[in-house]
């Protein structure tokens, strides 16, 4: 069964840090792109960013909103990915899914989300 | 502001057939498929169509999907009350190197 369980989610202030994890397990993690996906609160679907698998060097891209602020990496050997966000933004306050996806456009299975609050 | 334009809002009555609909352009719809996400209160998104017409294993047939140039639509037939969703459309755009999301259409049964 596809599992991916995301935590580092929490409380901080406008211009903090905080580094949030992807577990992954269900699945041969090293062969799939992860995204994360963001949903502010009351509010829509927004792409963050992707790694792409290791046939494809694990490259990244970024949404335009988040470019230079967040990182994206991974650790095949822990089936792990992380959302490293600096200089966060109010506008940053959301919950952020770990995605896999399928097919470089798909996401077929999402985490549950772990809620990041970004408020003095 | 979504790259993807849906209805807010849309509702009907158990067994009723209803329509959503998703506009795009020609850099995101008109040259990729279109998938549709289920967003049940209070949980994760679920995929509930993809390649615009394809149904994932264990969603009902009561769900359909199709694509016709800049645009897509997601129909549910014999509405239930467990239908009671916000939906979104999703594709690839090739001006923004992204996926793209539609603002959400939040489906009542009343």
């Amino acid at each position: 069964e596809v599992q991916l369980v995301e935590s580092g989610g929490g409380l901080v202030q406008p211009g903090g840090s905080l580094r949030l994890s992807c577990a992954a397990s269900g699945f041969t993690f090293s062969d799939h792109y992860i995204d994360w996906v963001r949903q502010a609160p009351g509010k829509g679907l927004e792409w963050v960013g992707r790694s792409r698998n290791k046939v494809n060097s694990y490259s990244t891209e970024y949404a335009a909103s988040v470019k230079g602020r967040f990182t994206i990496s991974r650790d095949d050997s822990k089936n792990s990915l992380y959302l490293q966000m600096n200089s966060l933004k109010t506008e940053d306050t959301a919950v952020y899914y770990c995605t896999r996806v399928v097919g470089a456009t798909t996401v077929d299975y999402w985490g549950l989300g772990t809620l990041v609050t970004v408020s003095s | 502001q979504s790259v993807l334009t849906q209805s807010p809002s849309a509702s009907g009555t158990p067994g009723q057939r209803v329509t959503i609909s998703c506009s795009g352009s020609s850099s995101n719809i008109g040259g990729n498929s279109v998938n549709w996400y289920q967003q049940l209160p209070g949980t994760a998104p679920k995929l509930l169509m993809y390649s615009n017409n394809q149904r994932p294993s264990g969603v009902p047939g009561r769900f359909s999907g199709s694509k016709s140039g800049t645009s897509a639509s997601l129909a549910i037939s014999g509405l239930q009350s467990e239908d009671e969703a916000d939906y979104y459309c999703s594709t690839w755009d090739d001006s923004l190197n992204g996926p793209v999301f539609g603002g959400g259409t939040k489906l009542t049964v009343l």
